[in-house]
């Protein structure tokens, strides 16, 4: 099993340019997270969803947008890049109590 | 307004000796603890968890303690080693079942083992 996939690695964007991070898992786990992380800080949730299909707001969801078309696949799109956005994306999946986190986008705006 | 704490942003032990992590909550519907461990460059790896009802959990090296009537909990390492040296975050699940188990996570304590 690959785990928690993410794609690309880094990326660099200019302010008002749009992007898609790629999230994908080969777990078949329902619940699966979109985290950004900014230095100095802790995780903080995005979006997440309970299975295909279904999406929900985290705490920080401004900005973005995600869609869950599959068990596997959770991308997380930004429209209109903003300095702001400038962070650690992390994609987890969770099974039972546990979130199995990839390793991450790091995601540059300028 | 944070929910979960960790104060301390660093912490350097020597290596073979104990290292204490510690955490605070104020949301009293968390009824779960995880400890994640993360690299540079890497993903958060899961360490250790407890449950509410319980007050210790030991998984070989570490040991996680819960007191629920301070808030407070804490990671033991023991002994620590230098593969050891990582960011520890604190997170807790909130049980109520709102926003379907989201972790909210403390800021990290950097955890560094001197050999």
């Amino acid at each position: 099993n690959a785990g928690v996939t993410q794609t690309p690695k880094f990326r660099i964007l200019k302010i008002g340019q749009s992007m898609t991070l790629q999230c994908a898992q080969d777990m078949n786990h329902n619940y699966m997270y979109w985290y950004r992380q900014d230095p100095g800080m802790g995780l903080k949730l995005i979006y997440y969803s309970v299975g295909a299909g279904i999406t929900d707001k985290g705490e920080v969801p401004n900005g973005y947008n995600v869609s869950r078309s599959t068990t596997e696949d959770f991308p997380l799109r930004l429209e209109l890049a903003a300095p702001s956005q400038t962070s650690v994306y992390f994609c987890a999946s969770r099974l039972s109590n546990e979130q199995f986190f990839g390793p991450g986008t790091r995601l540059t705006v300028l | 307004d944070q929910q979960v704490k960790q104060n301390s942003p660093s912490l350097s032990v020597q290596e073979g000796r104990i290292s204490i992590l510690n955490c605070d909550y104020t949301n009293s519907m968390f009824d779960y603890f995880l400890w994640y461990k993360k690299y540079p460059a890497e993903g958060p790896t899961f360490l250790i968890s407890i449950s509410s009802i319980k007050d210790k959990n030991e998984d070989g090296r570490f040991t996680v303690f819960l007191n629920k009537s301070a808030k407070h909990l804490s990671l033991h390492i023991v002994p620590s080693q230098p593969g050891d040296s990582a960011v520890y975050f604190c997170a807790a699940r909130d049980g109520s079942g709102a926003g379907s188990y989201q972790l909210t996570f403390g800021k990290g304590t950097k955890l560094s083992v001197i050999p």
